[in-house]
């Protein structure tokens, strides 16, 4: 059975940069999107962005350059990374697999919330 | 970015109610739609794709349509593991949009 599992701090300065990792357990990285999602605190929900296996990323122009999203394939990870963070990127994460196109999610993990806050 | 706007934002119901839940696109997105049901705590998980395509493993008394550029859920007689928030998705044109969601509640 696929697992996902997103780690990382969940509480990040002001103007910081927030990262954070989604390890695949139970299954390969090959031959999926690995893509972040999330949804601010009684909110709904906003597409990030996806690395395909290949290395192939696209992120949502709404983040603007803030956003990178990678593949650590000896580790069976992939990992977000989203600079200049403010309040407004308080959110539950979370990291998500596709197979066949990159939102058609499978796969999530349970999320994790990060708050920006000084 | 294609503007997906779904309504009602909540609705409250009834065991056994047919449940009918709207997502208009602000331009043509084509069949690329999908819903999504959260409940709460938890992540999203994939109900219908490609407007009205059921996922496998989930009840044939949910199900998707579509007319021009509204797309439709209907849930045909609610039951209590259904009520949750749903979320529509588009991915006809990136950026992949979610509508704001609707939050059906127990009345």
């Amino acid at each position: 059975q696929v697992q996902l599992q997103e780690s990382g701090p969940g509480l990040v300065k002001p103007s910081e940069t927030l990262s954070l990792t989604c390890t695949v357990s139970g299954g390969s990285i090959s031959g999926y999107y690995w893509s972040w999602i999330r949804q601010p605190p009684g909110k709904g929900l906003e597409w990030i962005g996806y690395v395909y296996y290949s290395g192939t990323t696209n992120s949502n122009p709404s983040l603007k350059s803030r956003v990178t999203v990678s593949l650590d394939t000896s580790k069976n990870q992939f990992s977000l990374k989203l600079n200049s963070v403010t309040a407004a990127d308080t959110a539950v994460y979370y990291c998500a697999r596709s197979v066949t196109r990159a939102v058609y999610f499978d796969y999530w993990g349970q999320g994790t919330l990060v708050t920006v806050s000084s | 970015a294609i503007q997906m706007t779904q309504s009602p934002s909540s609705l409250s119901a009834s065991v056994g109610d047919r449940v009918t839940i709207t997502c208009r696109a602000s331009q043509d997105i084509r069949n690329d739609l999908y819903w999504y049901q959260q409940k709460p705590g938890e992540a999203p998980k994939v109900l219908i794709y490609d407007v009205s395509s059921l996922q496998t493993g989930v009840p044939s008394r949910f199900s998707g349509s579509a007319s021009g550029t509204d797309f439709t859920l209907t849930i045909s007689r609610l039951q209590p593991e259904d009520f949750a928030a749903y979320y529509c998705l588009q991915d006809h044109i990136y950026p992949p949009t979610f509508g704001q969601g609707t939050k059906v509640e127990i009345k």
